[in-house]
């Protein structure tokens, strides 16, 4: 059973950076694309970053280019989102999920405050 | 950028068929999939590239896309199908789009 959780959630301020992290098991994590996607009730869902199996294709929503970066350890199964100057609207669940334009698994989400 | 567009909110009598759309500009030329997220849970695939079901997802859900709308169909509607459902494309150009999501009360 594919498994996704996701952890470093929590209370970020303007201007601060936060680190998500999202433990995969259940499948083979190396040969699968993943995502963060995020959402909110006033925007509701939105896709914020992709990456391919080994890491070296990249894409970004333009909303989070230049302050965001997605990373993967395929040897710990795990990925990771870099958040750096946080911005209020930014504040949001944020999903892990595999998939290539579309999304098989998620995780259960882990809870992003921006706010001072 | 590129928009899809959800009625809120659609209210259907259990057993009975329910019909959601989407729409948005040419939608039929891209592939479109369909999400159901309960309260307090994550979204779950129901069908991708228009139509596909992934495994586990009853054949009571069916999708179709042309022109300018897609629909998911749930048939013999359950308590259980209770929710919001979202549609989601994509391409080269717009990059991967949500829709607002279609609140969905089994009555």
């Amino acid at each position: 059973e594919v498994q996704l959780v996701e952890s470093g959630g929590g209370l970020g301020q303007p201007g601060g950076s936060l680190r998500l992290s999202c433990a995969a098991s259940g499948f083979i994590f190396s040969t699968s694309e993943m995502n963060w996607v995020r959402q909110t009730p006033e925007k509701g869902l939105e896709w914020v970053a992709y990456i391919n199996r080994g890491g070296d294709n990249i894409y970004y929503a333009d909303s989070v280019k230049g302050r965001f970066t997605i990373s993967r350890d395929n040897a710990k199964n795990s990925l990771y989102l870099q958040m750096n100057s946080l911005r209020a609207e930014d504040t949001a669940i944020y999903y892990c999920a595999t998939g290539t334009n579309y999304f098989d698994s998620w995780g259960q989400g882990t809870l992003v405050t921006v706010s001072s | 950028s590129y928009e899809l567009t959800q009625p809120p909110s659609v209210s259907v009598s259990p057993g009975q068929t329910a019909s959601l759309t989407c729409s948005g500009d040419k939608l039929g030329d891209k592939f479109v999939c369909w999400y159901h997220q309960r309260p307090g849970q994550s979204p779950v695939l129901l069908i991708y590239q228009d139509q596909k079901r992934p495994s586990g997802i009853p054949t009571r859900f069916s999708g179709s896309n042309s022109g300018d709308t897609a629909t998911l169909t749930i048939s013999e509607t359950q308590a259980l199908d209770e929710g919001v459902y979202y549609c989601q494309t994509w391409d080269s150009a717009t990059d991967v789009v949500f829709g607002g999501g279609t609140k969905v009360t089994v009555l």
